[in-house]
Parts: structure tokens; sequence; C-alpha cells
């Protein structure tokens, strides 16, 4: 079975630039989360949806980030303009509804580098 | 307010040696879950294992098990006779009611460095 699917597993941009990061759910799966994972911070919550609603932004640092989910197998995460800090790995992962808290199923993530 | 506390921020071993790795939890909530997430140097995250808080009991895997306690609010982690392979990044992570289940927080991670 397909696992979560990011892309590009790599990015370098130059500061001010848009940056577009991108996620597909395993299939069946109806929630959506995106994480950040910085060495200071570890890992963060930045937004999670469900049945392609966004839930819960409050993780979101800034205004310069925005997700998105059209359908129940795309998510994309924005940056604009995008800032050395927000250097990081960034996880998608999906997961399903069930009782309780179900197991979230990550990515290999998006290595964003801006210079 | 959920917090999850992995005091050992690197352990060094040598292969066959056995290794706990600790994860303290807080929470308010009387029903939550515990995960655990293995990222191996290649970078991907793995989920491990899932205990909801009514389940006290320990759990085998193979060379892992698993040491839930509520009275010390911890979830403690046992690689037996380590291998190579199980040098990475592992982490605890905890959800609880309050949030829905769906919010995971994390704790810091302890690097586990088995070498030959």
């Amino acid at each position: 079975d397909a696992g979560v699917i990011q892309s590009p597993r790599h990015e370098v941009t130059e500061m001010g630039q848009e940056v577009t990061l991108r996620c597909k759910p395993i299939s069946g799966h109806d929630y959506l989360f995106w994480y950040r994972q910085t060495m200071m911070r570890g890992l963060e919550l930045l937004i999670y949806f469900n049945n392609n609603v966004p839930i819960d932004d409050s993780g979101m640092p800034e205004d310069r980030f925005s997700a998105k989910m059209p359908n129940a197998s795309f998510s994309t995460l924005k940056i604009q303009p995008s800032e050395p800090r927000d250097s990081a790995v960034y996880f998608c992962a999906s997961s399903q509804t069930g009782t309780g808290s179900q197991p979230q199923h990550f990515g290999d993530g998006t290595r964003l580098s801006i210079l | 307010a959920q917090k999850v506390t992995q005091a050992q921020t690197e352990i060094s071993v040598v292969e066959k040696e056995d290794v706990t790795l600790d994860c303290v939890y807080e929470t308010r909530d009387t029903t939550y879950y515990l995960f655990w997430y293995k990222q191996p140097p290649s970078g991907e995250l793995v989920f491990l294992i899932r205990r909801n808080s009514f389940d006290e009991q320990n759990e085998i895997s193979g060379r892992y098990s698993w040491n839930f306690q509520k009275s010390t609010s911890s979830f403690n982690f046992t690689i037996t006779a380590s291998q190579v392979v199980d040098s990475a990044v592992y982490f605890c992570a905890l959800s609880e009611a309050g949030t829905g289940f769906q919010k995971l927080v994390f704790g810091t991670g302890t690097r586990l460095l088995v070498s030959p």
C-alpha cells in the first residue's frame, strides 16, 4: 500500500520566494496533518484537516503560512514570502477515523532551506 | 496542558546491550493515548506503538517492549539485544480527549546510537 507521499523531498530557494509543499495522504484516511521539525522547537503541529476542512490552525506561525486541502487526496502548505527562519523539515501525516486516537502515518518529509 | 518529557537526549550502547528509553507525560485528562515513533537517519517517522490510558498491560513485540505505568505517568520503551539498525531518534507522543485525540504532542526525542 502506498504511504503518505510528499513532494518535493528537498527544496532550496531564496528568501522572499513563494514555496509550495505538497502532500497526498493514504487513501481512505480522513485526517491530514502538517508538522514542522526544527532543532530548536522539535516537532510542532501546524494545522490539521478532517474531511478536507481545516479544524485547527493554531500552530501556523504567521500569515505567511497557508494550507489548503481541495480534495481528499491532496493538500498544500504554502509559504509566501519565505524567510530563512522557515528552514526546517516539513512533514505531512494522515490518519483515519476510529476509536480514540488513531496512529498518524507520516510522509518522508520535505527538507526546506531558505537562503 | 499536555506535555511529554524525554529527559535522555542521547544514549550510546554497544550492540547486544539492552537499553531503556524514558518517557514521562503530563495531562489533566483521564482518557488519553501514548505513542512511540522512530526516526531513523533517513529522516522518516515510523509509528511503533499506541497505548490508551485504560490499558496498562505491558506489550512486547520482538525485541521491543513497552512499560506503561499510570502511577508514575511513564511510558518507557526497552530494546533488548540492541542492533546497529536500532540507531535512530525515538519520540514519545501524547494525545488527549480534551483536544479530540487528534493533536499529538511530541517529546524532544532520544537519540540512540548503537555501535558494533
